[in-house]
């Protein structure tokens, strides 16, 4: 079966450090990756998404970048933190069918 | 782009039926979604349909679609202090690829005994 793990599953980091997520898919290949942000008010923001191998799709302008070293590893990252940037980030993965499944997601908060 | 929207909260007594509305705006949406989010976690996906169905039923859970008024419902049966949590309704984007979601602001379920 399919299993997605993100780490670390906290972080707090000062303003201006760098970041570096990471979210692993194990038990398929090829997926679809992408990347939300949760802010406080509940709703998710598609940040990045991924078809394939050095694929990066962003959605919005932002402080942050995302690569796909391997097929089954997203990375999130950002030269510089703000203190927006904090939240509920979460991967997920899909077969490219009909289904997206989620990652157990990092709470990043930026002091 | 799409837009989708919820109430942001409901209550309901144990043993009652939930019901979790949800409206959006594109008529060519073809899947439509519900998760579960409990504190702290990721999304939980629950169950889905496609635009060409009028009701799907999952054991507790009967999920209903209006495409003329663009309006998808989850009903969650003998409700639980489980199933509080919040619920987020979700629509795959018509446009883009990516089999992107765009996903509404959730409800939140409160289950009272």
């Amino acid at each position: 079966s399919q299993t997605i793990h993100q780490w670390p599953a906290t972080l707090v980091q000062p303003v201006g450090s760098p970041l570096s997520l990471e979210c692993t898919v194990e038990g398929t290949s090829n997926p679809n990756l992408y990347w939300y942000r949760q802010a406080a008010g509940r709703g998710l923001q598609l940040l990045f998404y991924s078809v394939g191998i050095g694929q990066i799709s962003s959605e919005v302008p932002q402080n942050l970048s995302a690569s796909r070293p391997q097929d089954r590893q997203f990375i999130l990252s950002s030269k510089k933190l703000l203190l927006s940037d904090s939240g509920f980030y979460l991967c997920a993965w899909a077969d490219g069918y009909y289904e997206q499944y989620f990652g157990p997601g990092t709470r990043l908060t930026v002091t | 782009g799409e837009d989708v929207e919820q109430s942001l909260f409901l209550s309901v007594r144990e043993g009652d039926s939930s019901v979790i509305n949800c409206t959006y705006t594109d008529s060519s949406s073809t899947y439509l979604y519900w998760y579960k989010q409990e504190p702290g976690a990721g999304l939980q996906l629950l169950t889905y349909i496609f635009s060409n169905m009028d009701m799907k039923q999952d054991q507790r859970l009967t999920v209903l679609l209006n495409k003329k008024d663009k309006h998808l419902s989850l009903r969650i049966a003998d409700t639980q202090t489980g199933d509080s949590a919040i619920y987020f309704c979700a629509v795959r984007r018509v446009r883009g690829g990516g089999n992107k979601l765009t996903f509404g602001t959730g409800t939140q379920l409160k289950v009272e005994l």
